[in-house]
């Protein structure tokens, strides 16, 4: 069974400084991995996912991600936080294949906190 | 042009009662799923339909029936609601063979 695990409910940042979401994720097989974004009172968006390819990969509003499968982490970064980068984050795998359905198995979640 | 929309946003009632969300999605998506997040915003899916077949059933009581009467639309039904189905839920779709879903603004059910 897969399972994804985020390291830190609550991350508080200042503004400009770099912003490290942590996951690892548990699977049998190689997963497909994504970061979604909620913001308050929202639904979730994607911000980057990993199927295949190259293991760093960018996602919108400047955030990126790398896949390291030797580690089973694919932690989220941006260079300079941003007061409306303020959300929370989830990390997600799926397994490949069209007799998997497609779900996604959620991590806990990270709020995120930018202060000015 | 709203892609996932859920109606209501907001939803108000006694336990015992029965209540639906509905689902519509206008992206030509062919699978849908609901999942549900609680208080602690933890998310977990419990259904999924492809084609209005039910191709994910994760454990949920039968209190809950979800239903596709076509490829565009997944309702949510709920009987005899309880207090521990407050919970935020969100419907989501996709196209087979793409692996991201999209999902609606969430339906909040507070259960008094």
């Amino acid at each position: 069974a897969q399972s994804v695990t985020q390291l830190g409910s609550h991350v508080s940042v200042s503004e400009g400084a770099l912003v490290l979401l942590r996951c690892n994720y548990s699977s049998s097989v190689p997963p497909y991995l994504f970061w979604y974004v909620q913001y308050p009172n929202q639904g979730l968006q994607l911000l980057l996912k990993y199927t295949t390819g190259a293991t760093l990969v960018k996602g919108i509003n400047g955030f990126e991600a790398e896949f390291k499968k030797s580690e089973t982490s694919f932690h989220l970064t941006k260079p300079s936080a941003h007061m409306s980068d303020a959300a929370e984050y989830f990390c997600a795998v799926t397994l490949p294949g069209y007799n998997q359905g497609g779900k996604l198995i959620f991590g806990q979640g990270t709020e995120l906190s930018v202060k000015p | 042009d709203t892609a996932v929309s859920q109606t209501p946003k907001y939803l108000v009632t006694q336990m015992g009662n029965d209540k639906s969300i509905k689902c519509e999605q206008n992206l030509g998506h062919d699978t849908m799923y609901w999942y549900k997040q609680d208080s602690k915003k933890f998310l977990k899916i419990m259904f999924s339909y492809n084609n209005k077949e039910l191709i994910i059933n994760e454990t949920v009581p039968n209190r809950f029936s979800p239903k596709s009467p076509d490829k565009a639309h997944l309702n949510l039904h709920i009987n005899s609601l309880e207090l521990g189905d407050s919970a935020v839920y969100f419907c989501a779709s996709r196209r087979t063979g793409v692996d991201e879903q999209f999902f609606g603004p969430g339906t909040r059910l507070t259960v008094l």
